[in-house]
Protein backbone atom coordinates (compact mmCIF):
# COMPACT_ATOMS: atom_id res chain seq x y z
CA UNK A 1 0.00 0.00 0.00
CA UNK A 2 1.62 3.46 -0.55
CA UNK A 3 2.72 5.18 2.31
CA UNK A 4 4.29 8.24 1.05
CA UNK A 5 2.86 11.01 -0.94
CA UNK A 6 4.95 13.71 -2.38
CA UNK A 7 4.37 16.94 -3.25
CA UNK A 8 4.54 19.10 -5.82
CA UNK A 9 3.73 16.13 -8.19
CA UNK A 10 6.01 18.21 -10.64
CA UNK A 11 8.06 21.01 -10.28
CA UNK A 12 9.97 23.47 -12.93
CA UNK A 13 12.96 25.86 -12.03
CA UNK A 14 15.69 27.51 -12.82
CA UNK A 15 19.01 26.51 -12.89
CA UNK A 16 20.55 28.00 -9.39
CA UNK A 17 17.19 27.97 -7.83
CA UNK A 18 16.45 25.88 -4.80
CA UNK A 19 14.14 23.18 -4.96
CA UNK A 20 12.08 21.76 -2.52
CA UNK A 21 9.76 18.21 -2.10
CA UNK A 22 7.75 17.28 0.52
CA UNK A 23 6.41 13.60 1.73
CA UNK A 24 4.14 13.39 3.87
CA UNK A 25 3.04 9.09 5.02
CA UNK A 26 0.84 7.60 7.93
CA UNK A 27 2.44 4.80 10.14
CA UNK A 28 5.11 4.94 13.03
CA UNK A 29 8.66 4.42 10.59
CA UNK A 30 12.21 3.32 11.43
CA UNK A 31 13.78 5.95 9.08
CA UNK A 32 12.84 7.47 5.42
CA UNK A 33 14.98 7.42 2.83
CA UNK A 34 15.36 9.67 -0.69
CA UNK A 35 15.55 8.27 -3.81
CA UNK A 36 16.28 10.01 -7.44
CA UNK A 37 15.70 8.36 -10.46
CA UNK A 38 16.67 9.45 -13.63
CA UNK A 39 14.63 9.30 -16.77
CA UNK A 40 15.24 4.90 -18.12
CA UNK A 41 17.16 4.52 -15.09
CA UNK A 42 17.10 2.36 -11.76
CA UNK A 43 17.16 4.35 -8.70
CA UNK A 44 19.71 6.05 -6.77
CA UNK A 45 19.71 6.52 -2.97
CA UNK A 46 20.25 9.93 -1.63
CA UNK A 47 20.11 9.94 1.79
CA UNK A 48 18.71 7.78 5.20
CA UNK A 49 17.17 9.97 8.02
CA UNK A 50 16.26 8.05 11.46
CA UNK A 51 13.09 8.46 12.77
CA UNK A 52 15.12 9.96 16.06
CA UNK A 53 16.90 12.72 13.56
CA UNK A 54 15.26 16.00 12.61
CA UNK A 55 17.85 17.36 9.91
CA UNK A 56 20.62 15.83 7.73
CA UNK A 57 23.00 16.96 4.98
CA UNK A 58 24.91 15.38 2.26
CA UNK A 59 26.15 18.33 -0.07
CA UNK A 60 23.60 20.28 -2.00
CA UNK A 61 20.52 18.31 -0.38
CA UNK A 62 19.17 18.85 2.89
CA UNK A 63 16.33 16.35 4.53
CA UNK A 64 14.17 17.28 7.16
CA UNK A 65 12.09 15.06 9.21
CA UNK A 66 8.84 16.03 11.03
CA UNK A 67 7.84 12.66 12.98
CA UNK A 68 4.86 14.62 14.97
CA UNK A 69 3.35 15.93 11.54
CA UNK A 70 4.49 12.59 9.69
CA UNK A 71 6.15 14.38 7.41
CA UNK A 72 9.56 15.15 5.25
CA UNK A 73 11.15 17.37 3.39
CA UNK A 74 13.94 17.32 0.36
CA UNK A 75 15.56 20.63 -0.16
CA UNK A 76 18.18 20.71 -3.46
CA UNK A 77 20.18 24.30 -2.81
CA UNK A 78 21.63 25.86 -6.44
CA UNK A 79 20.13 23.10 -8.55
CA UNK A 80 21.79 21.96 -11.50
CA UNK A 81 20.41 21.14 -15.20
CA UNK A 82 21.57 17.41 -14.01
CA UNK A 83 18.91 17.37 -10.91
CA UNK A 84 16.61 16.78 -13.57
CA UNK A 85 15.15 13.77 -12.71
CA UNK A 86 12.17 12.24 -10.33
CA UNK A 87 12.51 12.13 -6.71
CA UNK A 88 11.00 9.55 -4.13
CA UNK A 89 10.97 9.36 -0.50
CA UNK A 90 10.53 6.08 0.82
CA UNK A 91 9.64 4.76 4.30
CA UNK A 92 11.25 2.31 6.34
CA UNK A 93 7.88 1.16 8.20
CA UNK A 94 8.22 0.54 12.14
CA UNK A 95 7.94 -3.36 13.32
CA UNK A 96 8.82 -3.57 16.49
CA UNK A 97 12.27 -2.11 16.06
CA UNK A 98 13.07 -4.37 13.10
CA UNK A 99 13.54 -2.62 9.43
CA UNK A 100 10.33 -3.50 7.30
CA UNK A 101 10.12 -3.52 3.63
CA UNK A 102 10.07 0.25 2.05
CA UNK A 103 7.20 1.52 0.64
CA UNK A 104 7.43 4.43 -1.54
CA UNK A 105 5.67 7.11 -2.23
CA UNK A 106 4.45 8.49 -6.29
CA UNK A 107 7.48 11.03 -6.47
CA UNK A 108 7.96 14.39 -7.49
CA UNK A 109 9.26 15.09 -11.31
CA UNK A 110 11.92 17.72 -11.18
CA UNK A 111 13.06 19.71 -14.51
CA UNK A 112 15.56 22.61 -14.15
CA UNK A 113 16.39 24.33 -16.84
CA UNK A 114 19.47 26.17 -18.20
CA UNK B 1 27.77 0.22 -2.38
CA UNK B 2 27.05 -2.83 -5.44
CA UNK B 3 26.68 -3.24 -9.08
CA UNK B 4 24.09 -4.59 -10.03
CA UNK B 5 23.08 -5.91 -13.57
CA UNK B 6 19.67 -6.74 -15.11
CA UNK B 7 18.77 -8.47 -17.96
CA UNK B 8 17.11 -7.46 -20.50
CA UNK B 9 16.79 -4.20 -19.69
CA UNK B 10 13.79 -4.11 -22.01
CA UNK B 11 11.72 -6.52 -24.06
CA UNK B 12 8.22 -6.59 -26.02
CA UNK B 13 6.52 -9.70 -26.06
CA UNK B 14 3.27 -11.04 -26.93
CA UNK B 15 0.00 -11.46 -25.00
CA UNK B 16 0.14 -14.88 -22.94
CA UNK B 17 3.93 -15.93 -23.30
CA UNK B 18 6.42 -15.48 -20.49
CA UNK B 19 9.71 -13.78 -19.83
CA UNK B 20 12.31 -14.06 -17.01
CA UNK B 21 14.68 -11.31 -15.64
CA UNK B 22 17.83 -11.90 -14.45
CA UNK B 23 19.12 -9.79 -11.62
CA UNK B 24 23.24 -10.36 -10.67
CA UNK B 25 25.03 -8.25 -8.37
CA UNK B 26 29.01 -8.15 -7.80
CA UNK B 27 28.62 -9.36 -4.41
CA UNK B 28 26.90 -11.46 -1.73
CA UNK B 29 23.71 -10.37 -0.40
CA UNK B 30 20.92 -11.81 1.92
CA UNK B 31 18.28 -9.88 0.61
CA UNK B 32 17.13 -9.24 -2.92
CA UNK B 33 13.90 -7.43 -3.72
CA UNK B 34 12.19 -6.95 -7.12
CA UNK B 35 9.24 -4.35 -7.64
CA UNK B 36 7.02 -3.17 -10.52
CA UNK B 37 6.91 0.43 -11.51
CA UNK B 38 3.91 1.07 -13.63
CA UNK B 39 4.07 3.59 -15.99
CA UNK B 40 4.29 6.71 -14.46
CA UNK B 41 4.11 5.65 -11.37
CA UNK B 42 5.55 4.40 -7.98
CA UNK B 43 7.73 1.35 -7.19
CA UNK B 44 5.30 -1.54 -5.90
CA UNK B 45 7.63 -4.34 -3.96
CA UNK B 46 6.23 -7.80 -5.97
CA UNK B 47 8.18 -9.78 -3.42
CA UNK B 48 11.41 -10.97 -0.96
CA UNK B 49 14.34 -13.23 -2.27
CA UNK B 50 16.28 -14.84 0.53
CA UNK B 51 18.63 -17.29 -0.52
CA UNK B 52 17.42 -20.67 0.16
CA UNK B 53 13.92 -19.84 1.22
CA UNK B 54 10.85 -19.31 -0.57
CA UNK B 55 10.29 -15.66 -1.75
CA UNK B 56 7.82 -14.01 0.08
CA UNK B 57 5.02 -11.94 -1.72
CA UNK B 58 3.10 -9.23 -1.18
CA UNK B 59 -0.39 -8.71 -0.89
CA UNK B 60 -1.73 -8.61 -4.44
CA UNK B 61 1.20 -10.64 -5.97
CA UNK B 62 1.23 -14.37 -6.28
CA UNK B 63 3.90 -17.16 -7.14
CA UNK B 64 2.03 -18.73 -10.03
CA UNK B 65 2.17 -15.53 -11.75
CA UNK B 66 5.33 -13.87 -10.34
CA UNK B 67 7.53 -17.18 -9.90
CA UNK B 68 11.16 -16.42 -8.38
CA UNK B 69 14.31 -18.11 -8.00
CA UNK B 70 17.58 -17.98 -5.91
CA UNK B 71 20.04 -20.22 -6.17
CA UNK B 72 22.80 -18.40 -4.50
CA UNK B 73 23.52 -15.29 -2.81
CA UNK B 74 24.46 -12.76 -5.95
CA UNK B 75 21.60 -13.87 -8.33
CA UNK B 76 18.07 -14.05 -8.62
CA UNK B 77 15.27 -13.98 -11.20
CA UNK B 78 11.77 -12.89 -11.55
CA UNK B 79 9.48 -14.63 -14.28
CA UNK B 80 6.80 -13.04 -15.70
CA UNK B 81 4.02 -15.46 -16.69
CA UNK B 82 1.34 -15.37 -18.61
CA UNK B 83 1.66 -11.88 -19.77
CA UNK B 84 -1.50 -9.61 -20.55
CA UNK B 85 -1.01 -5.88 -21.50
CA UNK B 86 -1.48 -4.95 -17.45
CA UNK B 87 1.72 -5.94 -17.20
CA UNK B 88 3.77 -3.78 -18.76
CA UNK B 89 5.72 -2.25 -16.86
CA UNK B 90 9.37 -1.80 -15.50
CA UNK B 91 10.64 -4.29 -13.46
CA UNK B 92 13.23 -3.47 -11.03
CA UNK B 93 15.69 -5.56 -8.44
CA UNK B 94 17.60 -3.97 -5.58
CA UNK B 95 19.64 -5.44 -2.36
CA UNK B 96 19.99 -4.41 0.82
CA UNK B 97 24.41 -3.43 1.27
CA UNK B 98 25.81 -2.87 4.34
CA UNK B 99 26.04 -3.55 8.04
CA UNK B 100 24.26 -0.60 9.47
CA UNK B 101 20.90 -1.17 11.79
CA UNK B 102 19.19 0.54 8.73
CA UNK B 103 20.93 0.60 5.59
CA UNK B 104 19.61 1.76 1.99
CA UNK B 105 18.47 -0.08 -0.92
CA UNK B 106 20.50 -0.43 -4.41
CA UNK B 107 18.93 -0.71 -7.43
CA UNK B 108 19.41 -1.70 -10.65
CA UNK B 109 18.23 -0.43 -13.67
CA UNK B 110 15.13 -2.00 -14.31
CA UNK B 111 13.93 -4.08 -17.25
CA UNK B 112 11.20 -2.18 -19.34
CA UNK B 113 8.82 -4.25 -20.47
CA UNK B 114 6.06 -3.78 -22.99
CA UNK B 115 3.20 -6.45 -23.54
CA UNK B 116 1.06 -6.48 -26.97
Amino acid sequence: SQQGEEDPQALSIQEGENATMNCSYKTSINNLQWYRQNSGRGLVHLILIRSNEREKHSGRLRVTLDTSKKSSSLLITASRAADTASYFCATDEYYGGSQGNLIFGKGTKLSVKP
Amino acid sequence: SAVISQKPSRDICQRGTSLTIQCQVDSQVTMMFWYRQQPGQSLTLIATANQGSEATYESGFVIDKFPISRPNLTFSTLTVSNMSPEDSSIYLCSVEVGQLEYQPQHFGDGTRLSIL
